[in-house]
């Protein structure tokens, strides 16, 4: 079946540094992704999201590229801090609300 | 504004007894979902209600009932808990009837023994 699933389960940055955190997804049909943070004992928090007629789309500090030729997801995080070590997590749907999620990269901050 | 309040926190069942975990938010949301989070995995969904009076199955709805009691509240209930639902359970909600889960409560952890 469908799938998506994130490049990498771990990712350990500098503080200060630039985070790239990737994910694949496999259902070219996909219309709409969604990126979430999730701290540890708590539930996920929606961060940013961007739909399939876009390249690429920003928020504060992070911003998210989609490649849809090669089905590619990434969320980039500017100036790593230590309030961002968490799990991330894509997830993909297809015109309705039943997302589908990866597994999710965990990211931890050096300081 | 407390956003989507889950209780219990924490439970322990054994095999066969039954339980219903609450959710309620304080947002006036029209969706609300419930998630379950197993180890080294994405959310998978359970139940789904677009708006009120409507509930749908999601993923994975074997074992579960869900109610959606008011625009606030949606619980979910294991009539007869086995031990392969023992799992983290979200509950979440969305503004746009039918729209994306964009709050999370902070989870009920559950094991059944």
């Amino acid at each position: 079946g469908e799938s998506v699933g994130l490049h990498l389960p771990t990712l350990s940055v500098q503080e200060g540094d630039n985070s790239i955190i990737n994910c694949a997804y496999s259902n070219s049909a996909s219309d709409y992704f969604i990126w979430y943070k999730q701290e540890s004992g708590k539930g996920p928090q929606f961060i940013i999201d961007i739909r399939s007629n876009m390249d690429k789309r920003q928020g504060q500090r992070v911003t998210v590229l989609l490649n849809k030729t090669v089905k590619h997801l990434s969320l980039q995080i500017a100036a790593t801090q230590p309030g961002d070590s968490a799990v991330y997590f894509c997830a993909e749907t297809v015109g309705d609300y039943k997302l589908s999620f990866g597994a999710g990269t965990t990211v931890t901050v050096r300081a | 504004n407390a956003g989507v309040t889950q209780t219990p926190k924490f439970q322990v069942l054994k095999t066969g007894q039954s339980m219903t975990l609450q959710c309620a938010q304080d947002m006036n949301h029209n969706s609300m979902y419930w998630y379950r989070q197993d180890p080294g995995m994405g959310l998978r969904l359970i139940y789904y209600s677009a708006s009120e009076g409507t509930t749908d199955k999601g993923e994975v709805p074997n074992g579960y009932n869900v109610s959606r009691l008011n625009k606030r509240e949606f619980s979910l209930r294991l009539e007869s808990a086995a031990p392969s639902q023992t799992s983290v359970y979200f509950c979440a909600s969305s503004v746009k009837e039918g729209g994306q889960p964009q709050h999370f409560g902070d989870g009920t952890r559950l094991s059944i023994l």
